[in-house]
């Protein structure tokens, strides 16, 4: 089956404790980003990558990092998480960075403490 | 830079009734537009979208929605809603650039809750 896989699907931790979400997809997409979704405020892009070693800055990218070192996969790395940071975060891919209809995740709730 | 604006936040409904989510845009180039539907704990999944050709767009689950380019506008439209109909739904406008990222600006959604 053709997905977008997220772990952990919950996480609970405290200020400064780094983290990695992961992010897999098995469609062999070459593009991926990072959303976080907050009330009120929609998605924001937090990072995309166009291709294995090529990422880049999305709306919001302050506090996170990233790294794409095999295609399928995308982790979203908080090295210091802060209260700021509690939020809900999906992972998205698509064919290419022209193709638009994007697969998401079924996302990741992070509380930090 | 392109915006997206969702006129509002919360749609509540009668099954059976007629709804339309409304949604508009801002951008200086054309675009192309997307709905997508966020049913409760769950990642979302595309409805419909317009890239070209036909204004009026037919989507999953008896949805359509219609681009109107004088009015910069992209509204959601279902005759007959379903209990099951209620979710999250979400605008979103990506630019005709020449840019590397086509990166999809979404609004920040219209929660519709369909009552018995």
């Amino acid at each position: 089956e053709a997905q977008v896989t997220q772990n952990p699907r919950y996480l609970i931790t405290v200020t400064g404790k780094k983290l990695t979400v992961t992010c897999s997809q098995n469609m062999n997409h070459e593009y991926m980003s990072w959303y976080r979704q907050d009330p009120g405020l929609g998605l924001r892009q937090i990072y995309y990558s166009m291709n294995v070693e090529v990422t880049d800055k999305g709306d919001v990218p302050e506090g996170y990092k990233v790294s794409r070192k095999e295609k399928r996969n995308f982790p979203l790395i908080l090295e210091s998480p802060s209260p700021n940071q509690t939020s809900l975060y999906f992972c998205a891919s698509r064919w290419d960075r022209v193709t638009l209809e994007q697969f998401f995740g079924p996302g990741t709730r992070l509380t930090v403490l | 830079a392109q915006s997206v604006t969702q006129l509002d936040s919360q749609v509540p409904v009668f099954e059976e009734a007629p709804v339309e989510l409304r949604c508009n845009y801002s951008s200086s180039v054309s675009v192309y537009l997307f709905w997508y539907v966020q049913y409760p704990n769950q990642g979302l999944q595309l409805l419909l979208k317009y890239l070209s050709g036909s204004t009026l767009v037919k989507g999953i689950n008896g949805f359509e929605a219609e681009f109107n380019k004088s009015q910069t506008s992209f509204h959601l439209r279902k005759p007959s809603v379903h209990i099951s109909d209620t979710a999250e739904y979400f605008c979103a406008v990506s630019e005709h650039r020449g840019g590397s990222n086509y990166k999809l600006t979404f609004g920040k959604g219209t929660l519709l809750t369909v009552n018995p």
